[in-house]
Order: structure tokens, then sequence, then C-alpha cells
């Protein structure tokens, strides 16, 4: 079963709101992602978890806070958000960060609006 | 620097009429170059992992193709069903953990 499960599908939210992103996946994978993608073009990495530890942050600002509670389990925490970051997010996992093979599985996506 | 881009930008065929979309990649060592598709508003869905030059991988009518440089994603005899934006992607050796994406291909498919 190759599936990453997202919720919700779609979130609308006021700049002062707090909010949160959720995504699973069972496949045993070890390393899990979020992505950013705004219409037309190819998905932005936000962050890499790796065995449950933070990876990679590219860079993205702290009013977007990601947690790993398990292996299966990715939260993005959002709070304080402007307009701009309305966006598709996509949370993605793979095998590992190591392993030959590197593809990544992706969810469908959580549809954000920032009003 | 590591790069991928994708050409063209949006091709529309007719239905049956074949085709190939193009990524061609600039990398320090290839650890895998990967093809998905991304219908509007969705996740993308993978489709091929390509390791080695002179690979080939078949999926129903779609059939990709590496190089060196670029990699071929062949469409034969298109459905309408194709219509989809395909987007190529590499993962390099110098950063296990990242994967580039191209800018896509939006495929569009008319009866």
């Amino acid at each position: 079963d190759t599936e990453v499960t997202q919720t919700p599908k779609h979130l609308v939210m006021g700049m002062t709101n707090k909010k949160s992103l959720k995504c699973e996946q069972h496949m045993g994978h070890r390393a899990m992602y979020w992505y950013k993608q705004k219409a037309k073009k190819p998905p932005e990495l936000m962050f890499v978890y790796s065995y449950e530890k933070l990876s990679i942050n590219e860079s993205v600002p702290s009013r977007f806070s990601p947690e790993c509670p398990n292996s299966s389990l990715l939260n993005l925490h959002l709070h304080a958000l402007q307009p701009e970051d309305s966006a598709l997010y996509l949370c993605a996992s793979s095998q590992d960060l190591a392993g030959l093979t590197g593809e990544l599985f992706f969810g469908e996506g959580s549809r954000l609006t920032v009003l | 620097e590591d790069q991928v881009t994708q050409s063209p930008e949006a091709l529309r065929l007719q239905e049956g009429e074949s085709s190939s979309l193009n990524c061609s990649y600039t990398v320090s060592g290839l650890r895998g170059l990967f093809w998905y598709r991304q219908d509007p508003g969705k996740g993308p869905e993978f489709l091929f992992t390509l390791y080695s030059a002179g690979e080939e991988k078949e999926k129903e009518r779609l059939k990709a193709t590496l190089t060196k440089k670029e990699s071929f994603l062949h469409i034969t005899a298109p459905k309408p069903e194709d219509s989809a934006t395909y987007l190529c992607a590499v993962r390099p050796y110098s950063s296990a953990s990242k994967i580039i994406f191209g800018s896509g291909t939006r495929l569009s498919i008319r009866p």
C-alpha cells in the first residue's frame, strides 16, 4: 500500500489563526518531507525529517513549525500566516535518505487559503 | 550548480498523436532521475525511477529513457486522460536528502 494521507484537504484561515496540517504514512518510510507548491510551479522543499529528526529546514519562516511525533506522522503547525502563504502543501515520504531508491511518494495535498 | 530543465513548457496533442517530453539535467553525480504525473490540485503521482544511462522503463502508453545529460518521456497514442503536468526530478549524490524538480510540462490531449 503506497499511500500518504493528508488532512485536511482544504483549509481557510485568518492571519491571526493557529492551525495544523497532518500527514500519515504506513509504508515504513523513515524520511518525511513538507513541500509548498504555488500554481503552475514545481514543488518547493520546506522541511525534511529523517528518522524523526529534522534534517533540513530550507530557511522557512518561523510561522511554519514542523513536528514529527513518530515515524508515521508529520505535522505542520501554522501561525500568523500571510496571504502569500496560500498554496498547496504537500507531504511526501521516502524509504530513507541514504538508500539506493530515492523516489518520493506524495499525498494529495492540503490546499491552504490565508485571508 | 545542480539544475533540471524541462521542455516544452506546454504541449497540446491530438488524441493518438505520439510525442516526447524532454528533461535536461546538470548534476554532480546522479543518484536517480524520477518522473511524476500531477493532476490539477493533486499531489504528484510517481511514475518511474531511472538510475543509469541507457535504462528504459515503460508503463502503459509511457516510456522513459535516460542518457548522461537528459531523459525523455515518450507518450505513444495518447488519450485525453493522459492530460496532466509531467514533472522530472533528480536526486544528486551531492545532496542525498534533496530532490530537485524541473518546472514541468503541461500536456493536453484533445479528443
